[in-house]
């Protein structure tokens, strides 16, 4: 079966500059996370998706960091405009719940920014 | 909001050799979950515990769910150069009413291995 999938693989903007990613999930999985994750630390949970709805983004900077999930499938994350702390690896997962009620989340490669 | 720890921060362990970390929690945790990251990818799960006491293996891995709930173990046995990555604990949010979801990551394990 496919991963997910993510891009761009790289991505290099200056501050202020907005910036784009993409994730394909995989193929009927139901939930969508995005992760922000900092050079030497764990990811961290941006945003939350159940279908084309959001479920959690408490921890998204909503004025700055936009995402939407508009058919249920696909998703993008938007920065705009970006600062020199948001560089980061930008990680897509993707997780379908069991009949026990338990899920796996699966993660994408990554997309790697750097804003100078 | 919970803190995990994790230590140690970085191995740099010969070829064949035992390796372990471990991780805490400030609060309980009603499932644990390893991954490994390698240079480039994202985690990949190996291994989830689900009761207080669970000892779980997976091949050369194996995990332990620990009894107070705040902390778990993970274990390489014979080390080879393939476990060179990042190790991380993670678990959900004890907020959410959800078991799963929302996850917490600790900062990571560094495992260099050396032939």
């Amino acid at each position: 079966e496919a991963g997910v999938a993510q891009s761009p693989r790289y991505k290099i903007i200056e501050k202020r500059q907005s910036v784009a990613f993409w994730c394909n999930p995989i193929s009927g999985h139901a939930t969508l996370y995005w992760y922000q994750q900092i050079l030497g630390q764990g990811p961290k949970l941006l945003i939350q998706f159940q279908n084309n709805g959001v479920v959690d983004d408490s921890q998204l900077p909503k004025d700055r960091f936009s995402a939407e999930r508009l058919k249920g499938v696909d998703s993008t994350l938007k920065i705009q405009p970006a600062k020199l702390e948001d560089s980061a690896v930008y990680l897509c997962a993707s997780s379908s719940r069991t009949s026990g009620g338990r899920e796996t989340q699966y993660f994408g490669p990554g997309t790697r920014l750097l804003v100078l | 909001g919970q803190q995990l720890n994790q230590s140690p921060q970085s191995m740099f362990i010969q070829e064949g050799e035992d390796v372990s970390m471990n991780c805490t929690s400030s609060s309980i945790f009603n499932t644990w979950l390893w991954y490994k990251q390698d240079p480039g990818e994202g985690p990949v799960l190996l291994i989830a515990l689900y009761k207080a006491g669970e000892l779980t293996s997976n091949g050369r891995l194996t995990a332990q769910f620990g009894i107070t709930r705040k902390d778990s173990f993970l274990n390489i046995s014979a080390s080879i150069p393939s476990d060179v990555g990042i190790y991380f604990c993670a678990g959900p949010d004890a907020m959410t009413t959800d078991s799963w979801g929302k996850l917490q990551f600790g900062a990571g394990t560094q495992v260099v291995v050396t032939p």
